[in-house]
């Protein structure tokens, strides 16, 4: 079964306007990271965050981590057209096997120009 | 450096043939994974490696054989290919630091695979 969920499914914004996905989970985690996967491409990576952080920056990138709640969240500031793509959080599981990163079925960001 | 690199790019099977998806890896990664992507069900684990020698499964195994015989290599195998298993396929590797997965994976371009 697949361990985090992100929502929403789909996302259509203007450029400029800010988009926020979110994700949640259903057990602890060790870290949790976000991945981007532009049409027809491999996936890549964004930015990991430590169950033991609560926010982390990268650029125009915001997550925050809120592990009382098992749930995550990315924000892409001031978006462009470049950003249209499908977007992953990934986690893995603490106490499981601690080597099965398990992804979510993505949202689906447009950014119209 | 050339990172994951994943062979066929797209490949066409009949009901029954067997073959062989290849991924290579040259940033001395200890683990390595496979993912299968079908629309709306996002990436689920097929098998993954910590290292030469070690193989596992993950969330959907059945079908699919693997085996690590040097760090760099981590061959995908259909034995007898069914239409189900149509779908793009995806390698990834990661450093290890200690027993976690506290790093970032890096991905193939991805292995399109329709079988008719």
């Amino acid at each position: 079964s697949q361990q985090g969920e992100e929502d929403p499914q789909a996302l259509s914004i203007q450029e400029g306007e800010n988009a926020t996905m979110n994700c949640s989970y259903k057990t602890s985690i060790n870290n949790l990271q976000w991945y981007r996967q532009n049409s027809g491409r491999g996936l890549v990576h964004l930015i990991l965050i430590r169950s033991n952080e609560r926010e982390k920056h990268s650029g125009r990138l915001r997550v925050t981590l809120d592990t009382s709640k098992k749930s995550s969240s990315l924000l892409i500031t001031a978006s462009r057209a470049a950003d249209t793509a499908s977007y992953f959080c990934a986690t893995d599981a603490l106490g499981g096997s601690n080597y099965k990163l398990t992804f979510g079925k993505g949202t689906l960001l447009t950014v119209n120009p | 450096n050339a990172g994951v690199t994943q062979t066929p790019k797209f490949q066409v099977l009949k009901t029954g043939q067997s073959m062989t998806l290849q991924c290579a890896q040259d940033m001395n990664h200890e683990y390595m994974s496979w993912y299968r992507q079908d629309p709306g069900m996002g990436l689920r684990l097929i098998h993954y490696s910590v290292g030469a020698g070690i193989t596992d499964q993950g969330e959907v195994p059945n079908g699919y054989n693997v085996s690590r015989s040097t760090t760099e290599d981590f061959p995908l195998r259909l034995l007898s290919a069914a239409p189900s298993q149509t779908s793009v396929y995806f390698c990834a590797s990661s450093p290890l630091q200690g027993a976690l997965l506290y790093s970032e994976a890096f991905f193939g371009q991805g292995t399109r695979l329709t079988v008719v």
